[in-house]
């Protein structure tokens, strides 16, 4: 597609349900980042893929926390359990290549509100 | 560890007037710089970015930032504001994949500017 598009644009959900973020990149992005942005706050890094794969999931804040991308294009963010903590705008981010260098182009995120 | 701030959480000025936004990072090497902005409901758009060569990088809607490696700053500003400039600004930083990063970007906790008419 010509941006990233992620959906939900909003969500709200009760405590204790799971819930699934999707975030479609732009066709080609090899690389695909997750972010977190809590009221207030900057930009909380989440993970990234290079291509299918996610190196390194140590950013994710809790083991409720999961991501998988597919067919290197379609990424899901899982959250189990949901907290009010977990309410924040997750954006989602696509590059050409991985690396800052290539650019990032952002989607314009989920809201998720956990009552 | 890779840091960046933004001092002001808040800035207001005129429209017209002239902006400055200031942006401090901690970092070991010569890091690359980005400036994004971010309006009500929307993704983050870049507004420049400073990776080596001029420290005086020009962007989009009439933005430039200034890379200043004594002052561990990259401070970005515009000649005179227009109220569409209203919205959050964050700088960021980070390294290259290269150099065993995890190719991510770090970022400050932005700046909202406000724009009186």
């Amino acid at each position: 597609g010509a941006g990233v598009s992620q959906s939900p644009s909003n969500k709200v959900t009760e405590k204790g349900k799971d819930v699934e973020l999707r975030c479609d990149p732009i066709s080609g992005h090899t690389a695909l980042y997750w972010y977190r942005q809590r009221l207030g706050q900057g930009l909380e890094f989440l993970i990234y893929f290079q291509g299918n794969s996610a190196p390194d999931k140590s950013g994710l804040p809790s083991d409720r926390f999961s991501a998988e991308r597919t067919g290197e294009s379609v990424s899901t963010l899982t959250i189990q359990r949901t907290q009010q903590e977990d309410s924040a705008v997750y954006l989602c981010a696509s590059s050409y290549i991985l690396g800052v260098t290539s650019g990032y182009t952002f989607g314009s995120g989920t809201r998720l509100t956990v009552v | 560890a890779q840091s960046v701030t933004q001092p002001d959480i808040h800035i207001t000025v005129s429209e017209g007037a002239s902006l400055e936004l200031r942006c401090n990072y901690s970092y070991g090497a010569t890091p690359y710089l980005f400036w994004y902005v971010q309006s009500p409901g929307q993704g983050l758009q870049l507004l420049l970015k400073y990776f080596s060569g001029d420290t005086l990088v020009q962007g989009i809607k009439g933005f430039e930032a200034e890379f200043k490696r004594s002052q561990s700053s990259f401070n970005l500003r515009k000649p005179s504001v227009h109220w569409s400039d209203a919205a959050e600004y964050f700088c960021a930083v980070g390294a290259s994949y290269n150099w065993g990063s995890q190719g991510n970007l770090i970022f400050g906790k932005g700046t909202k500017l406000s724009v009186k008419p």
